[in-house]
């Protein structure tokens, strides 16, 4: 089975920018989550979607936002960019997400630098 | 708020002998614990996680990890570490009920092995 993809795995953007970042979940897998990954940080969490509708959001402004596809692969969109989002970011996928159990299988990431 | 700490940024230890690493945690209600671990340029990697039953939970790559709910202490531990060990580990919580979640993240330990 191939595992979570990301796609680009590198960006290099300037300020003011706006970028789309790409995640193919595992075949199967309906929960999506984004990751914002900083050394000053840490790891964050953007949001989570589910059939295609948005589950859980963390506190990050409006230029962030994201949406998933009907065959459960997601992008996130980060609008104006700021230097402050130089980051790696990370999507994750698992079955359902439900349950609290339920471990996430995440991508390599895709590293994003704002200039 | 649920909350995970990893009291140490670096651990050091010599090839061959029992590494720990750190973990504490604040949750309200039982907790759901975990350990990933991140090599260079990659994405998180499942390690293995607690739910509940048995206090010393064994996962991947010969890594366990010992429940302590009086200390609230999640601790990570391998009886003889390896150069591959060298890694960046992060423990983290499941936040959220049983329609979505998110993992909050500790802020990670580097783990070197020399050998």
């Amino acid at each position: 089975k191939a595992g979570v993809t990301q796609t680009p795995r590198y960006l290099i953007k300037t300020r003011g920018q706006q970028v789309t970042l790409s995640c193919s979940p595992i075949s199967g897998h309906r929960s999506v989550s984004w990751y914002q990954q900083t050394p000053g940080q840490g790891l964050q969490f953007l949001f989570e979607y589910f059939s295609e509708t948005q589950r859980n959001k963390g506190n990050f402004p409006g230029r962030f936002s994201g949406r998933q596809f009907s065959n459960s692969r997601s992008e996130m969109n980060v609008s104006t960019l700021e230097l402050g989002d130089s980051a790696l970011y990370l999507c994750a996928s698992s079955s359902e997400g439900r349950l609290r159990g339920e471990k996430l299988f995440f991508g390599s990431g895709t590293q994003l630098s704002v200039l | 708020a649920q909350s995970v700490a990893q009291p140490e940024d670096q651990v050091n230890v010599a090839e061959g002998n029992p590494l720990t690493v750190k973990c504490t945690y604040s949750v309200s209600g039982n907790p759901y614990l975990f350990w990933y671990v991140q090599y260079p340029n990659r994405g998180l990697q499942f390690l293995l996680k607690y739910i509940t039953g048995d206090n010393l939970v064994k996962g991947s790559y010969g890594f366990e990890a010992e429940f302590n709910k009086s200390q609230t202490s999640f601790h990570l531990k391998k009886p003889s570490a390896l150069v591959s060990d060298s890694a960046l580990y992060f423990c983290a919580v499941r936040d959220g009920g049983n329609q979505g979640g998110k993992l909050i993240f500790g802020q990670g330990t580097e783990l070197s092995v020399k050998p």
